[in-house]
């Protein structure tokens, strides 16, 4: 079964860049997606198809996807932007969505 | 605006059903595949099913295989969830999700929560 790989956590200075990873076998090959989920509440996309944002996400947030390793990027990070990432691929072999673990982005 | 409301979340005991139901609304629910999503306490996101707009098509993650049973009425605009022989380990809030195309989630719904206890 294919399985995605994300730190536990990540922890980032105001202002500065985060950089969320996500790994998998070749995952280049197949489109990753982002969630954004803060405590309480429910998952919010916020990349798809590897680096499309939804209307309504800041351009701070990017993404990137290549051999084994999608990215998720948060530019100037802000206090707001503390909350749990999840990456999400399609697994065609199985016929199933697969989740990453999650990151817990820290702002310190 | 799209809203999707989830129901039917409660305390069951092992070995016991229950069944969630998905009202949709702000959008053609017919066009679109839907999607049960589940997180159990303090862990992370864990797919569990979908459903093709029609109905056609169903899927399920392994740990539920045999045990629920996603489906929808179109002329109601809901989705539903059967949670049959429930364990302990399928305590989560558990959301519906809407797939604008196929396989990722533009939209979720607030989660009804399913506790599985003696």
């Amino acid at each position: 079964s294919y399985v995605l790989t994300q730190p536990p956590s990540v922890s980032v200075a105001p202002g500065k860049t985060a950089r969320i990873t996500c790994g998998g076998n070749n995952i280049g090959r197949t489109n990753v997606h982002w969630y954004q989920q803060k405590p309480g509440q429910a998952p919010v996309l916020v990349i798809y198809q590897d680096s499309d944002r939804p209307s309504g996400i800041p351009e701070r947030l990017s993404g990137s996807n290549s051999g084994n390793t999608a990215t998720l990027t948060i530019s100037r990070v802000e206090a707001g932007d503390e909350a749990d990432y999840f990456c999400q691929v399609w697994d065609g072999s199985g016929n199933r969505v697969v989740f990453g673990g999650g990151t817990k982005l820290t702002v310190l | 605006q799209v809203q999707l409301v989830e129901s039917g979340g409660g305390v069951a005991q092992p070995g016991r059903s229950l069944r969630l139901s998905c009202a949709a609304s702000g959008f053609s629910f017919s066009n679109y595949g839907m999607h049960w999503v589940r997180q159990a306490p303090g862990k992370g996101l864990e797919w569990v099913a979908l459903i093709w707009d029609h109905g056609t098509y169903r899927s399920y993650a392994d740990s539920v295989k045999g045990r629920f049973t996603i489906s929808r009425d179109n002329s109601k605009n809901t989705l539903y969830l059967q949670l049959n022989s429930l364990r302990a380990e399928d305590t989560a809030v558990y959301y519906c999700a809407r797939e604008p195309q196929p396989n990722y989630f533009d939209s979720w719904g607030q989660g009804t929560l399913v506790t599985v206890s003696s």
